[in-house]
């Protein structure tokens, strides 16, 4: 059975950082693209990151270039969102998922909260 | 980057059908796969659609998608609704004009009353 869980989000301050993990079990993570994806509350989804099954290619979303950074350890099995410079519009729902040609199976998420 | 815009909302009556639609703002619907995702409240979104009109094992025959190039539009169509089909539901495409980039829609919530 495929799963994946998130954890590592909490209540940050503006400006602050904070490392989102996603722990995946139930198959062969590394022959898979993976992805975060964030829901700000009471809002829709937003796609906010994609990398490749080796790490060799990574992409943002605009608002989140240069201040987040995906990551993965594939030995691990893990998915990481390094998220820098925070702000309060980037508090949402963070979910990981596992992508084919669509994002086939998803995480419960991890709240991250930026406020003063 | 296209925008995919989906209206707000939705309600019709258990037993009736409702369809729930997609436009696409630049670029051909037909260009890219188009998914659909249900996300009931608390929840983590789960496909119902995928690549256009494949439904995952497990989604009952009841819905089904469609695209419309004539409209620029993608559709979901839920047929013999049911109070458990209530739910947002948000389809989502893929741009590759520029750098590789994943759209969703604004979502739908759908009322079954």
């Amino acid at each position: 059975e495929v799963q994946l869980v998130e954890s590592g989000g909490g209540l940050v301050q503006p400006g602050g950082s904070l490392r989102l993990s996603c722990a995946a079990s139930g198959f062969t993570f590394s022959s898979y693209w993976m992805s975060w994806v964030r829901q700000a509350p009471g809002k829709g989804l937003e796609w906010v990151a994609n990398i490749k099954q080796d790490g060799s290619e990574k992409y943002y979303v605009d608002s989140v270039k240069g201040r987040f950074t995906i990551s993965r350890d594939n030995a691990k099995n893990s998915l990481y969102l390094q998220m820098n410079s925070l702000r309060a519009e980037d508090t949402a729902v963070y979910y990981c998922a596992r992508v084919t040609t669509f994002f086939d199976y998803w995480g419960q998420g991890t709240l991250v909260t930026v406020s003063s | 980057n296209f925008m995919l815009t989906q209206p707000h909302s939705v309600s019709e009556s258990p037993g009736k059908t409702v369809t729930i639609s997609c436009t696409r703002s630049s670029g051909s619907i037909a260009s890219n796969y188009v998914q659909w995702y249900q996300q009931r409240p608390g929840s983590a979104p789960t496909t119902v659609i995928y690549e256009d009109n494949q439904r995952p094992s497990g989604v009952p025959d009841r819905f089904s998608g469609s695209i419309d190039s004539s409209s620029n539009s993608a559709s979901l169509t839920i047929s013999g609704l049911k109070t458990e089909d209530e739910a947002d539901y948000y389809c989502q495409s893929y741009d590759s004009s520029n750098h590789p980039y994943w759209v969703f829609g604004g979502g739908t919530k759908l009322t079954v009353l």
